[in-house]
């Protein structure tokens, strides 16, 4: 039972460039989450999916696209990167938020140069 | 709104001392509440929960009672060790409510253990 799991790990980016951040779960949960992690501002909520085909706006979506196709994919999407998405950025699921909390991939940190 | 409010840290504490960090949350309906750890370079991974008043949740000896009237789940152990070193974050649900149910997270305390 892998959990959540992120790809990639680590990036660097230029300016302009695009790229999308793959987050995998294999607990068939339904929702799924987006965090950036910046210091200072502990953890924001980027996008969220409630289910498949579903997706919606969270604290911080300007910058940000996503999709969920598939039940146990979220993809996190930057067209056009800027050096204010430097950060961590954390994937997360749950079967059910209020009672079991949620389940954290390890996290992509990405560098915008 | 909904809020969390812990203890400022760094919490700085020498290995087996008595850890106690503050947590204190604003929120309507009935919350469940929850600690995370977050190790360094790694992601939050759930360290206990509590899910309706009186309730005390526990883990690797780490517990924390929910105490509605005092709007409170502060974190203890009684004996840390230098691998507690992380960063601690309280964060509530609120339940009863319709609507998406999102997580609200403090700001994270962080703590050192001394040899």
């Amino acid at each position: 039972n892998a959990g959540v799991t992120q790809t990639p790990k680590f990036r660097v980016l230029k300016t302009g460039q695009s790229m999308t951040l793959l987050c995998a779960q294999d607990m068939n949960h339904e929702y799924m989450y987006w965090y950036r992690q910046d210091p200072g501002m502990g953890l924001r909520l980027i996008h969220y999916s409630v289910g498949e085909g579903t997706t919606a706006k969270g604290e911080v979506p300007d910058g940000y696209n996503v999709s969920r196709l598939k039940k146990q994919n979220f993809l996190l999407g930057l067209e056009s990167a800027a050096p204010s998405q430097t950060s961590v950025y954390f994937c997360a699921s749950t079967v059910s938020p209020g009672f079991y909390g949620y389940t954290f991939g390890s996290g992509t940190r990405l560098t915008v140069v | 709104g909904d809020s969390v409010t812990q203890m400022e840290g760094p919490v700085t504490l020498s290995e087996e001392a008595f850890l106690t960090i503050n947590c204190t949350y604003t929120a309507t309906g009935y919350p469940s509440l929850f600690w995370y750890v977050q190790y360094p370079g790694e992601g939050l991974q759930l360290l206990l929960k509590a899910t309706k008043a009186d309730d005390k949740g526990s883990n690797k000896g780490f517990e924390a009672t929910y105490r509605k009237e005092t709007t409170s789940f502060h974190l203890e152990k009684g004996s840390v060790q230098v691998s507690d070193s992380a960063v601690y974050f309280c964060a509530l649900i609120p339940v009863g409510n319709t609507g998406f149910q999102k997580l609200v997270f403090g700001t994270g305390t962080r703590l050192l253990v001394s040899p």
